[in-house]
């Protein structure tokens, strides 16, 4: 199993530009998250997922856009690129909610300039 | 409001010392209690913890939870080197969906 996977790794965007974070997992999760995670700061939560076709906005949505077509996929869209969304964007995956542990990918660093 | 508080926000230790990491929390719903480690990369899965009283353990790391007092600790005995990184705490509440997180405590193990 290959577990949560992320890309690209690395990505610099100029202001106004948009973009796709993929996330694919093949754990058969049903919960699926995307974080973003500021130096020295904690985890914020921009949307998650509780299975295919259902997504729901956590705290930082603005800017942001997501779908869930699959089990397996969870793509994270950049609209119009600001500053102030550089930042690590992780993608997160679990059974379910509750007594679950989530698994996290590698991260995204995205440069906005 | 859910939250979740950890203590102390960094740690500086010698290595060979045993450290004790703070999680407290206040949420609705209470279901279960995890830990991750995190160095310069994503968050790694160490513990969860669903009962109080029981310790969970796993070479020279072990945690507990009181449900009664609202806080769980996490030990870390005869630190190494590697043991230095961000540890995180969450906590699932509420409707069961999100994972509530601390910010975090910062452990520096110096040699």
């Amino acid at each position: 199993n290959a577990g949560v996977t992320q890309t690209p790794k690395f990505r610099i965007l100029k202001i106004g530009q948009s973009m796709t974070l993929q996330c694919t997992q093949d754990m058969n999760h049903n919960y699926m998250y995307w974080y973003r995670q500021d130096p020295g700061m904690g985890l914020k939560l921009i949307y998650y997922s509780v299975g295919a076709g259902i997504t729901d906005k956590g705290e930082v949505p603005n800017g942001y856009n997501v779908s869930r077509s699959t089990t397996e996929d969870f793509p994270l869209r950049l609209e119009l690129a600001a500053p102030s969304q550089t930042s690590v964007y992780f993608c997160a995956s679990s059974y379910r909610g509750g007594g679950q542990a989530q698994y996290f990918g590698p991260g995204t660093r995205l440069t906005v300039l | 409001e859910d939250k979740v508080v950890q203590s102390p926000l960094s740690l500086v230790v010698h290595e060979g010392d045993t450290v004790t990491l703070n999680c407290s929390y206040e949420v609705t719903n209470f279901r279960s209690l995890l830990w991750y480690k995190q160095e310069k990369k994503a968050p790694t899965f160490l513990f969860m913890l669903t009962s109080s009283g029981i310790e969970k353990k796993s070479g020279r790391l072990s945690s507990i939870l009181d449900k009664k007092e609202l806080f769980s600790i996490l030990n870390i005995t005869a630190t190494q080197t590697g043991d230095s990184a961000v540890y995180l705490c969450a906590v699932w509440a509420g409707n069961n969906r999100k994972l509530i997180w601390g910010l975090g405590t910062s452990l520096a193990v110096n040699p």
